[in-house]
């Protein structure tokens, strides 16, 4: 079935750049997506690219796409202590019948 | 836009009870809303997926008897935890898709059941 995978976590010096890894497995994927929960909230919308897509940059957020490895990245650019939270790589077919994969989340944590 | 809000933010019930969850999308009409659950530190289980007027279609290993959901409305669905149990106690998550981009899923920001 399909699979999203992300490291669980990653540890970045404040101001520098940050970068979430994500692999999936399913071929057919049409939409992907990175959402930021912060603790005991609910899942905020961060962007979307679709698959015929490579790049997405959106002011500091940059989102690149390798269809071929099927391997999707979110670089955070200048990144804040506001930034930390878990990120969420997900993924859905063309359908609106689709459900939406997620990954087991990244926790960003942001050091001095 | 695209809000979605969930009301109760928390709640505490006892063991045998049953609880009832709102969403509501605030500023677009959502043909489809979808129910999640998350443990401590897991990312979210899909439960259910609610379409207007029509049945939910239940995850595989969900009970429908025992999470009822209606979707009476394109801006309301409701979860309803019936004869609540401690292993129920979770954090519930609702989301939406607006009737004219499917591909977006927009969340509420959840509710935290806790049964004693």
């Amino acid at each position: 079935g399909e699979d999203v995978e992300q490291s669980l976590f990653l540890s970045v010096r404040e101001g520098d750049s940050s970068v979430i890894n994500c692999t999936y497995t399913d071929s057919s994927s049409t939409y992907l997506y990175w959402y930021k929960q912060e603790p005991g909230a609910g899942l905020q919308l961060l962007t979307y690219i679709f698959s015929n897509m490579d790049m997405k940059q959106d002011q500091r957020l940059t989102v690149l796409l390798n269809k071929k490895d099927k391997h999707l990245s979110l670089r955070i650019a200048d990144t804040q202590t506001g930034d930390s939270a878990i990120y969420f790589c997900a993924e859905r077919g063309y359908s609106s019948a689709s459900k939406i994969i997620f990954g087991s989340g990244t926790r960003l944590s942001i050091r001095p | 836009g695209a809000v979605v809000s969930q009301h109760p933010s928390r709640v505490i019930c006892k063991s045998g009870t049953s609880v009832k969850i709102e969403c509501r999308s605030l500023d677009f009409q959502a043909t489809t809303m979808f129910w999640y659950r998350q443990f401590p530190k897991k990312s979210l289980m899909l439960m259910a997926t609610s379409n207007e007027g029509s049945k939910a279609t239940y995850e595989q290993g969900v009970e429908k008897d025992k999470f009822l959901i209606n979707h009476a409305s394109l801006t309301l669905s409701t979860l309803t935890v019936t004869s609540a149990h401690p292993e129920d106690s979770s954090f519930y998550i609702c989301s939406a898709s607006p009737w004219d981009s499917s591909y977006e899923q927009y969340f509420g920001p959840g509710t935290r059941l806790t049964v004693t």
